[in-house]
């Protein structure tokens, strides 16, 4: 479909490894934005992009956390040296312009586990 | 800041009832309002959203919500539950920031 796409949909990994989570986003669609749906936290906002420049990085929990977007779609939010509270779901989402207005159009999702 | 509440993290109706999910916004600007539907191992779909035109605002699904500023709520309705509307929904709140500030979603259980 024409969907926002994520992989892998699921993540076992271990304490301490980096992992990789992609997202591609509607095709056209200039705005990304990541967040991340946890037990304890509920839905939080990571990260947002605007074609590859990221004006807004306040969300991002710590300093293991980078997200990067190349071309101007599919985005990368790389996780280093995790950590059992990361655990959670990674949500992406579209739009097709920064405007405040605009629906968001999320994706599956990534499931991380880290053991 | 914003934020936004929404009070009952579970609500449970019967089929052909009457939905009421609240949502309560702290915005320091005119909001943007968004509700949002998650089916299980699904992503989020979007509802509804107010965007300053008309107060009263109609869904997918039959669902409709009403902005209210002087009570600064945003209470999602739908006059009859069905059994295909068991879910999580969440509220969020956008200012010129864009990003969306979700409250903690109310899973909707539905009986027979």
């Amino acid at each position: 479909g024409a969907g926002v796409s994520q992989s892998p949909s699921n993540k076992v990994t271990e304490k301490g490894k980096d992992v990789e989570l992609r997202c591609d986003p509607i095709s056209g669609h200039t705005a990304l934005y990541w967040y991340r749906q946890s037990l304890g936290q509920g839905l939080e906002f990571l990260i947002y992009f605007q074609g590859n420049s990221a004006p807004d990085k306040s969300g991002l929990p710590s300093d293991r956390f980078s997200a990067e977007r190349t071309g101007g779609s599919v985005s990368t939010l790389t996780i280093q040296r995790t950590q059992q509270e990361d655990s959670a779901v990674y949500l992406c989402a579209s739009s097709s312009s920064l405007v405040a207005s605009n629906e968001q159009f999320f994706g599956p999702g990534t499931r991380l586990t880290v053991l | 800041a914003q934020s936004v509440t929404q009070l009952g993290s579970h609500v449970s109706v019967s089929e052909g009832a009457l939905v009421l999910l609240r949502c309560n916004y702290s915005s320091s600007v005119p909001p943007y309002l968004f509700w949002y539907v998650q089916y299980p191992n699904q992503g989020l779909q979007l509802l509804l959203k107010y965007t300053s035109a008309a107060t009263l605002v109609k869904g997918i699904n039959g669902f409709e919500a009403e902005f209210k500023k002087s009570e600064t709520s945003f209470h999602l309705t739908k006059p009859s539950a069905h059994m295909s509307d068991a879910a999580e929904y969440f509220c969020a709140v956008s200012d010129n920031t864009d990003k969306l500030i979700f409250g903690t979603g109310t899973r909707l259980q539905v009986f027979p």
